[in-house]
């Protein structure tokens, strides 16, 4: 079956480290994206690649970067920078067509918290 | 900027009682529009969807009208069941190259047995 793996789902990070969240998609999606949700919050969207090797940053993008080597993956590095690390964390895909009715496809997330 | 607003919650209804989630919106052109639902400890799940005015999305029992004239996209279903608990999202689209989703807040449902 198609769809979206993120993992590991539950994470642990210690001060001063970085951490990579994986996300690999078989849907053939063009576009991936990841979010962060704080509890009891919506989603804030951090970055988004519409294309291999193209990535830009959305409203909270400090103290993460991501890669965009190969269209199926789009990995995520929460980095030392990031000084409120812990939340739930979700990548999702979607096609890009000309009009803009193409919903997105979650993973089931990772909860990254600090130890 | 865009952005979309709804009901907060939680709301708490019995079984088979009448859910209505309201959904406003601010947006520049014609958006689409969507419902995502959240169940505990997953990712979000498209739920339904509606591209253009007057559109009804359903899907499951529920369903939501774009009304262009009121900016909104409410969600209602006539009966819901205690397997309907969740956590439930407003987005639209934005209407440029990006393909990027902005959120509503959630809100969470709970039905009671």
């Amino acid at each position: 079956d198609g769809g979206i793996t993120q993992s590991p789902k539950y994470l642990f990070r210690k001060e001063g480290q970085n951490v990579t969240l994986s996300c690999e998609q078989n849907l053939n999606h063009d576009a991936m994206y990841w979010y962060r949700q704080d509890p009891g919050q919506g989603l804030r969207l951090i970055y988004y690649s519409q294309i291999v090797n193209d990535f830009q940053k959305g409203d909270i993008a400090e103290g993460y970067s991501v890669s965009r080597e190969k269209k199926e993956s789009f990995p995520l590095t929460v980095t030392s920078a990031q000084k409120n690390p812990t939340a739930f964390y979700l990548c999702a895909s979607s096609w890009t067509h000309r009009n803009s009715n193409q919903p997105q496809h979650f993973g089931d997330g990772t909860r990254l918290s600090i130890l | 900027g865009n952005s979309v607003t709804q009901m907060e919650g939680p709301v708490t209804l019995s079984e088979e009682a009448f859910l209505t989630i309201n959904c406003t919106y601010t947006a520049t052109g014609y958006p689409s529009l969507f419902w995502y639902v959240q169940y505990p400890g997953e990712g979000l799940q498209l739920l339904l969807k509606a591209t253009k005015a007057d559109d009804k999305g359903s899907n499951k029992g529920f369903e939501a009208t774009y009304r262009k004239e009121t900016t909104s996209f409410h969600l209602e279903k006539g009966s819901v069941q205690v397997s309907d608990s969740a956590v439930y999202f407003c987005a639209l689209s934005e209407v440029d190259s990006s393909y990027k989703l902005i959120f509503g807040s959630g809100t969470r449902l709970l039905v009671r047995p």
